[in-house]
């Protein structure tokens, strides 16, 4: 399974683009790259993700890098509603085995 | 579709006692996880099941947890007997088709004492 690493925390002014990075260097070609947020205690939620093409939906965009060892979730406009942990994981296709790192708390801030 | 239900939303319970945990997985999805979140260890994947059967259980910290799958609808995690390190919020999530996200539970926030 790879291993990701994110920063720990990131601040951001409301209304800007928020772009989170996630180093996923171990990742092999069949790894899916997936991002969750969690908000206070709440279970995480499903953002996006994407094998190795750039992914949009009505939340965020995923740009991975053509040799996929990295990855960028741009939330286009930020809102203090966004503030939460950022988590990026990798699933090895079929496996179902999601893995979770440490994520990096965002701040939106007024 | 009410999403995945974990029961009890809150659990206190003395330490020594046995503690069940519930979770109903979204009608359909063939894949189930436990997870605990604590703030020193984050969010740990405890177990797994795929089509009712587990299949990677290394993230049970010990023999003290167990967890079954009796059917596609319904799981459960016990710890027996329950210790004050057990604290921490359990999550229980649900995967339908392969490379598909997973939708989480509310959680149950276990406290030992």
């Amino acid at each position: 399974d790879a291993k990701t690493t994110q920063p720990p925390s990131m601040d951001c002014a409301e209304g800007r683009a928020a772009n989170l990075p996630c180093n996923h260097s171990t990742i092999s070609g069949n790894e899916y790259v997936y991002w969750y947020r969690q908000i206070h205690s709440q279970g995480p939620q499903y953002i996006i993700h994407g094998l190795k093409n750039n992914e949009t939906n009505e939340m965020a965009s995923l740009i991975i890098t053509e040799d996929r060892k990295s990855s960028t979730l741009i939330l286009p406009h930020a809102t203090l509603r966004d503030t939460a942990v950022y988590y990026c994981n990798s699933e090895a296709s079929g496996t179902y085995k999601y893995i979770f790192g440490t994520g990096t708390r965002l701040k939106v801030l007024a | 579709d009410a999403g995945v239900i974990q029961s009890p939303r809150h659990e206190v319970t003395e330490m020594g006692q046995e503690v069940t945990l519930r979770c109903k997985p979204i009608s359909g999805h063939n894949s189930l996880f436990w997870y605990r979140q604590t703030m020193m260890r984050g969010l740990e994947l405890l177990i797994y099941f795929n089509n009712n059967v587990p299949i990677d259980d290394s993230g049970m910290p010990e023999d003290r947890f167990s967890a079954k799958m009796p059917n596609a609808s319904f799981s459960t995690l016990k710890i027996q007997p329950s210790e004050p390190r057990d604290s921490a919020v359990y999550f229980c999530a649900s995967v339908g088709p392969p490379n598909t996200e997973a939708f989480f539970g509310q959680g149950t926030r276990l406290t030992v004492v």
